[in-house]
């Protein structure tokens, strides 16, 4: 059901900036882009969501591409915090906007 | 104030048995939502719910019964628990169906 593309996994450094990329070569022009995370046995927690335009927050910034076929969720200074699953979503019409979940990105942050 | 509650956090019953989990937010939202993870950590979603109209995913067996005594509150009614019911529960909301999600801290559920 899911219709993004991510890595298993990735590895960061604590300080140092994050880049996490996400595929969806097949998205609509009305589809928007969600990111989610996951801290081990927790619940999701909201990152971040945009349309078209790059979008800014207190916890991270999303980029969108031109052509919208990929976005990549920024961490601007990772944190041990930060170690999650983190999860890009396209939240459509036809699925009534339900966020369907994929298997996500485990980010790992070193010291 | 917890947004979304869920209770229990823990809940251990044998096969066959009845159970409900409970959810409330106190976010105003209008949209609630029921998702299933499982031991490989897949989350799901079960249902959704906006103002009285009910959203079901239709691999969700018949068992499972969301009931909604009003807009702040969607609960979960599993009857005849089977070994494979075994999972955590979240349960979410969001002001309108493609907006944020606040999900809860999640029921996990065993059957034994």
């Amino acid at each position: 059901d899911a219709k993004t593309t991510q890595p298993n996994s990735m590895e960061s450094n604590e300080e140092e900036p994050v880049h996490l990329p996400c595929n969806h070569s097949t998205i609509s022009g009305t589809d928007y882009i969600h990111w989610y995370r996951q801290l081990p046995s927790q619940g999701p927690e909201y990152v971040i969501h945009g349309l078209t335009s790059n979008v800014n927050n207190r916890m991270a910034s999303l980029a969108i591409a031109e052509d919208r076929k990929s976005s990549t969720l920024i961490l601007h200074r990772a944190t041990l915090r930060d170690a999650a699953v983190y999860y890009c979503i396209l939240s459509s019409l036809g699925s009534q906007g339900n966020l369907i979940f994929g298997k996500g990105t485990k980010l790992s942050v070193k010291p | 104030d917890t947004a979304v509650s869920q209770t229990p956090k823990y809940l251990v019953t044998q096969m066959g048995n009845d159970k409900s989990i409970k959810c409330e937010q106190n976010l105003g939202h209008d949209t609630m939502y029921w998702y299933k993870q499982d031991s490989k950590k897949f989350l799901k979603i079960m249902f959704s719910y906006n103002n009285k109209e009910l959203i079901i995913n239709e691999t969700v067996p018949n068992r499972f019964s969301p009931k909604s005594p009003d807009k702040a509150h969607l609960n979960l009614h599993i009857n005849s628990l089977e070994l494979g019911d075994s999972a955590v529960y979240f349960c979410a909301s969001s002001q309108k169906p493609r907006s944020g999600y606040t999900f809860g801290s999640g029921t996990r559920l065993t059957v034994v």
